[in-house]
C-alpha cells in the first residue's frame, strides 16, 4: 500500500465545474504540498499545508491532520487547468510523492 | 528565489552504456535534494535524496547510484544502463516550505 493515496486517479469535468481531489496518508508529517504537473513535465507548487487552509485564486487546499487527508478544490475549472495534481508530504526529510490525479477539464 | 538547472531534457542511451544526469541549485545553500524518477504513466518514485555533501540516502535498490560531490550539485549515475531504466528522471529540491523542481530528463534506454 503506498504511503500517500489520491483520488480519483482520473477526473474529467466540464468548464465551470467544482472539482475536489483528495489525499490520504499514513505516515507522520510535517508538512504537505500540493503540486501541478503539466503535460510537458515540469513541476510547480501551488500550497504548502501544515494545518488548516490555504486559498489561491480559484484554488483552495484543506488539511485535517487529525484524519491524514486533505483536498484540492478547483472552483470554476477552466481548460488551463487540466494537468496532473500530485500531494506530497514531508516525512522526516523526505518527500513522499502520491501517485497524482490527472485532470482534464474541456470547454 | 531558487532556480534548479537539469540536463539535458532529453537522452537516448543503448542497453548497458554509463549514465550521469546533473542537476544543480542556485539560490539557497544546503539545500534537501531529491532524485525521482517517473515511468510511463505512474507517479512519482523517489530514488535518493541527500540532506548534505556525501550523504546520499537510498529507497529503491536498483541499476542507479547518486552522489553530492558539492552543496549545490546533485549527480545521478549508472555504469550499465537496463531497459526498465526508461523514464522522467525530475531532480528536485526543498526546505520545508518550498519546493523546486528541475524541468527534468526524459531518458529512452533502447
Amino acid at each position: 500500500k503506498n504511503e500517500v493515496e489520491q483520488s480519483p486517479q482520473n477526473l474529467t469535468a466540464q468548464e465551470g465545474e467544482f472539482i475536489t481531489i483528495n489525499c490520504s496518508y499514513s505516515v507522520g508529517i510535517s508538512a504537505l504540498h500540493w503540486l501541478q504537473q503539466h503535460p510537458g513535465g515540469g513541476i510547480v507548487s501551488l500550497f504548502m499545508l501544515s494545518s488548516g487552509k490555504k486559498k489561491h485564486g480559484r484554488l483552495i487546499a484543506t488539511i485535517n491532520i487529525q484524519e491524514k487527508h486533505s483536498s484540492l478544490h478547483i472552483t470554476a475549472s477552466h481548460p488551463r487547468d487540466s494537468a496532473v495534481y500530485i500531494c506530497a508530504v514531508y516525512n522526516t526529510d523526505k518527500l513522499i510523492f502520491g501517485t497524482g490525479t490527472r485532470l482534464q477539464v474541456f470547454p | 528565489s531558487q532556480t534548479i538547472h537539469q540536463w539535458p531534457a532529453t537522452l537516448v542511451q543503448p542497453v548497458g552504456s554509463p549514465l550521469s544526469l546533473e542537476c544543480t541549485v542556485e539560490g539557497t545553500s544546503n539545500p534537501n535534494l531529491y532524485w525521482y524518477r517517473q515511468a510511463a504513466g505512474r507517479g512519482l518514485q523517489l530514488l535518493f535524496y541527500s540532506v548534505g555533501i556525501g550523504q546520499i540516502s537510498s529507497e529503491v535498490p536498483q541499476n542507479l547510484s547518486a552522489s553530492r560531490p558539492q552543496d549545490r550539485q546533485f549527480i545521478l549515475s549508472s555504469k550499465k544502463l537496463l531497459l526498465s531504466d526508461s523514464g522522467f528522471y525530475l531532480c528536485g529540491s526543498g526546505v520545508y516550505e518550498k519546493l523546486f523542481f528541475g524541468s527534468g530528463t526524459q531518458l529512452s534506454v533502447l
